[in-house]
């Protein structure tokens, strides 16, 4: 089965600094990395999705790349505000089919103001 | 429009007695999964059902069971509780149709076992 390492697990940024997480993945087949964040005591919710067919997705703030062959994916967080503090998760899976995400361990993001 | 609603929000049992989580989702989602969440383990894939009328083992299945009611609920059962089932547990569903995958999740049961 897949198997998706997640690192820093913990990460720890003054107010304004950009942070980046990374995973990688076993699966070459996995074609749908989606990343989660999960605010202390609440849900984890989507907040960017990235399909293998392209390499960078960009909303505001956050930014999501893709490397196939290094099977690698990165989160991107510039100008990080005290809010953006929370537990992040990446995924990864195969699209469709027996869709069944596997999940990093997670990172702690820590912004100071 | 609720999303997935889970019940209950906490719970404390001891040893050996047992219990049942509750996952209804108002979405018409087709999957549905229960996921729980230890510190420094992410979270962790229990059992799934990829539709009504089927479930499937998971990463960590053991000391638990299932039932997909129908499309809308999908319950988690702990017939005899033990010390190690303490964690957060999370319910949630998709519709893996491969335009819109994410996973909705309900608000978590933080479930004690002494």
């Amino acid at each position: 089965g897949e198997n998706v390492e997640q690192h820093p697990s913990t990460l720890s940024v003054q107010e304004g600094d950009s942070a980046v997480i990374k995973c990688t993945y076993s699966d070459s087949a996995s074609n749908y990395f989606p990343w989660y964040k999960q605010e202390l005591g609440k849900r984890p919710q989507l907040i960017i999705d990235i399909r293998s067919n392209v390499g960078e997705k960009k909303d505001q703030r956050i930014a999501v790349t893709l490397n196939k062959t290094a099977k690698h994916f990165s989160l991107h967080i510039t100008e990080t505000q005290p809010e953006d503090s929370a537990v992040y998760f990446c995924a990864a899976t195969l699209s469709g089919g027996s869709y069944i995400p596997t999940f990093g361990r997670g990172t702690s993001l820590i912004v100071h103001p | 429009n609720a999303g997935v609603t889970q019940t209950p929000k906490f719970q404390v049992l001891k040893t050996g007695q047992s219990m049942t989580l509750q996952c209804a989702q108002d979405m018409n989602h087709n999957s549905m999964y229960w996921y729980r969440q230890d510190p420094g383990m992410g979270l962790r894939l229990i059992y799934y059902s990829a539709s009504e009328g089927t479930t499937d083992k998971g990463e960590v299945p053991n000391g638990y069971n299932v039932s997909r009611l129908n499309k809308r609920e999908f319950s988690l059962r702990l017939e005899s509780a033990a010390p190690s089932q303490t964690s957060v547990y999370f319910c949630a569903s998709s519709e893996p149709s491969g335009l819109d995958e994410k996973l909705f999740f309900g608000s978590g049961t933080q479930l004690s076992v002494l």
